[in-house]
This record gives C-alpha cells, sequence and structure tokens, in this order.
C-alpha cells in the first residue's frame, strides 16, 4: 500500500505571504496528525484529526494555522500569514483505528525568508 | 508536561553494536516507540514496546524498558554504514484517544568504518 505522501516537498516564501501544506494519509487510515521540528529541536505535536473531526488541536502554536480534513480524507495545513519562527518541518502521520502505529510521512520543509 | 530526552550523537565502529538511550517523565506512558530518519527521508517506524513488557526483540534491534526509571533504550546489533541515522524516542499517553506522540530530540548515530 502507498504510504503517507506531503506535498510539497520544499516551500520557500516570503514573510507575510500564505503557504498550504498538504498531507494524503494511508487509504483507510481514520486518524491523521500533524508535528513540527523547527530548528533541530524536538518534533512537535500540532493537532489530530478523526476523520473529518478535530480530536485534539492542542499543539497548535497560533491563530495564523488552519487545518482541514473535509472529507475525512486529505488535510491541509495552511500558514497565513508566514511568520520567521515558522520556518521548519512539517510532518503529517496518520494511523489506523485500533492500532498504535502512527505512519509518516517524508515532510515538508517551510522556509520563510 | 511530558519530557523526553536523548543524547544527541553517538559514534560505532561498524560491526559493534549501539545502544542509544532515552528517559521519559510521564508515567503513564502506554507505548514508547523508536523512529529512525535517515537523510532527507521521513520518519521509519522500527519497533514500538508497551508499557507492561521489559524487553522486546525484533531480528538485529533489541528495545528494553525500564518503567521503574523510566528508561528506554534500543540496541542495534552488528551495525552497518546503513544504520547511520538519526533515532528518536518517543511516547504516548495512556488515555484513549489521546495518542499523540511526545518525541525526543533525536539521536545522531555515527558508524566508524
Amino acid at each position: 500500500e502507498a504510504g503517507v505522501t506531503q506535498f510539497p516537498s520544499h516551500s520557500v516564501i516570503e514573510k507575510g505571504q500564505t503557504v498550504t501544506l498538504r498531507c494524503d494519509p494511508i487509504s483507510g487510515h481514520d486518524n491523521l496528525y500533524w508535528y513540527r521540528r523547527v530548528m533541530g529541536k524536538e518534533i512537535k505535536f500540532l493537532l489530530h484529526f478523526v476523520k473529518e473531526s478535530k480530536q485534539d488541536e492542542s499543539g497548535m502554536p497560533n491563530n495564523r494555522f488552519l487545518a482541514e480534513r473535509t472529507g475525512g480524507t486529505y488535510s491541509t495545513l495552511k500558514v497565513q500569514p508566514a511568520e520567521l519562527e515558522d520556518s521548519g518541518v512539517y510532518f503529517c502521520a496518520s494511523r489506523r483505528q485500533g492500532s498504535y502505529e502512527q505512519y509518516f510521512g517524508p515532510g515538508t520543509r517551510l522556509t520563510v525568508t | 508536561g511530558e519530557d523526553v530526552e536523548q543524547s544527541l550523537f553517538l559514534s560505532v565502529r561498524e560491526g559493534d553494536s549501539s545502544v542509544i538511550n532515552c528517559t521519559y517523565t510521564d508515567s503513564s506512558s502506554t507505548y514508547l516507540y523508536w523512529y529512525k530518519q535517515e537523510p532527507g527521508a521521513g520518519l521509519q517506524l522500527l519497533t514500538y514496546i508497551f508499557s507492561n513488557m521489559d524487553m522486546k526483540q525484533d531480528q538485529r534491534l533489541t528495545v528494553l524498558l525500564n518503567k521503574k526509571d523510566k528508561h528506554l533504550s534500543l540496541r542495534i546489533a552488528d551495525t552497518q554504514t546503513g544504520d547511520s541515522a538519526i533515532y528518536f524516542c518517543a511516547e504516548s499517553g495512556s488515555n484513549f484517544g489521546n495518542e499523540k506522540l511526545t518525541f525526543g530530540t533525536g539521536t545522531r548515530l555515527t558508524i566508524i568504518p
């Protein structure tokens, strides 16, 4: 089966611009997570979807970040407006209901200049 | 809150065993994970252990868990050059539905020929 895919792999934008990251989970995985790693620090949880519903968004840093998962399939994470401190690698992961295994995508490297 | 700590670097001679250590603070951790990140790639789930287990072995990988000391280790037998990567320890809580992962900073494993 295909793994978790993310698009784009790399994005370079200027401060104040908008960027939308996309994640396609493994088919049939109801649980979808977003994480990010900024400047060599720990990988931090952002939020968790179960199907199209937000189960936990306690890790979202501020209201410049908006995550959606319409239809319960792929998810998008929009950053608007982007700030310098948003630079980092954004990972998406998915998990089948009943399993404890989270499978990660390759990540999107976001650079805000 | 939860905290997971790892040493940043480890160098091992090819053919020797590698032991990567991790400590965590959340006594309610249910599952503990090891992920591997190769250069330019995403996070690959290597193995995980349930908190009521002491040891899990999978081919060259051995996971040891000391729940009393909240210490987790990953031993890689007969380390090869392909094992060069960053290894992340992660834990998840026990609350049903709270499966977000808390990661350590990652240990960069370097193989010396």
